[in-house]
């Protein structure tokens, strides 16, 4: 267990619905990062908080949209899904400054159909 | 904007054999450099990472890596590798500061018998 905790493991839905996936940070980390996991794309970077505000911003569409919340967990909502959103979504959490790298969840397999 | 290139898609090793895995970034700053693994259907758990100092680095599971700055390379070695090292590695980089991690695409590890 990394202490990242995110939910649901497995989602599958159908094309144009709304889903929300969930993150919680590890113990004292204040900046969350969302990641897409793709096979012709890689790891690409979404999106980063920090203490509840963005901090960065990656190659995230305009569907989709993140949130932190005071409990310092995240929300990354996808909404208009498409096939090509079919990936695996990780989040990472850290303290403010990067010197211990990342610590990731276990990831949401998200199949749109 | 920093960026990383894994040359190497898939390396296919015999177990015991050495291996090395090619990591090579671009950045116009002084950086931080981190190899994770990921086994199949987990998340991304660090390796090693080189932050300042020696450039030969240890991490865990008998993986070590050495940072050349000359060549830009950020090369991870193991001496005897296991079937269970069986995975996909990720290098990353990130500037000295608050940045987000910038990943290459990864190199599949294949241990064979």
């Amino acid at each position: 267990d990394s202490g990242v905790t995110q939910t649901p493991k497995h989602l599958i839905t159908a094309t144009g619905q709304r889903v929300t996936l969930r993150c919680s940070p590890r113990s004292g980390d204040l900046s969350v990062y969302w990641y897409q996991q793709s096979l012709d794309q890689g790891l690409q970077f979404l999106i980063q908080y920090y203490n509840g505000e963005e901090r960065a911003k990656g190659n995230i569409l305009e569907r989709f949209s993140a949130q932190q919340f005071p409990d310092l967990h995240s929300e990354l909502n996808l909404s208009s899904l498409e096939l090509g959103d079919s990936a695996l979504y990780f989040c990472a959490s850290s303290g403010e400054a990067i010197n211990y790298g990342y610590t990731f969840g276990s990831g949401t397999r998200l199949t749109v159909v | 904007a920093q960026s990383v290139t894994q040359l190497d898609s898939q390396v296919p090793v015999f177990e015991e054999a050495p291996v090395e895995l090619r990591c090579n970034y671009s950045s116009s700053v002084s950086v931080y450099l981190f190899w994770y693994v990921q086994y199949p259907n987990q998340g991304l758990q660090l390796l090693l990472k080189y932050l300042s100092g020696s450039t030969l680095v240890k991490g865990i599971n008998g993986f070590e890596a050495e940072f050349n700055k000359s060549q830009t390379s950020f090369h991870l070695r193991k001496p005897s590798v296991h079937i269970s090292d069986t995975a996909e590695y990720f290098c990353a980089v990130s500037d000295r500061g608050y940045s987000t991690l910038t990943f290459g695409k990864g190199t599949m590890l294949l241990v064979s018998p």
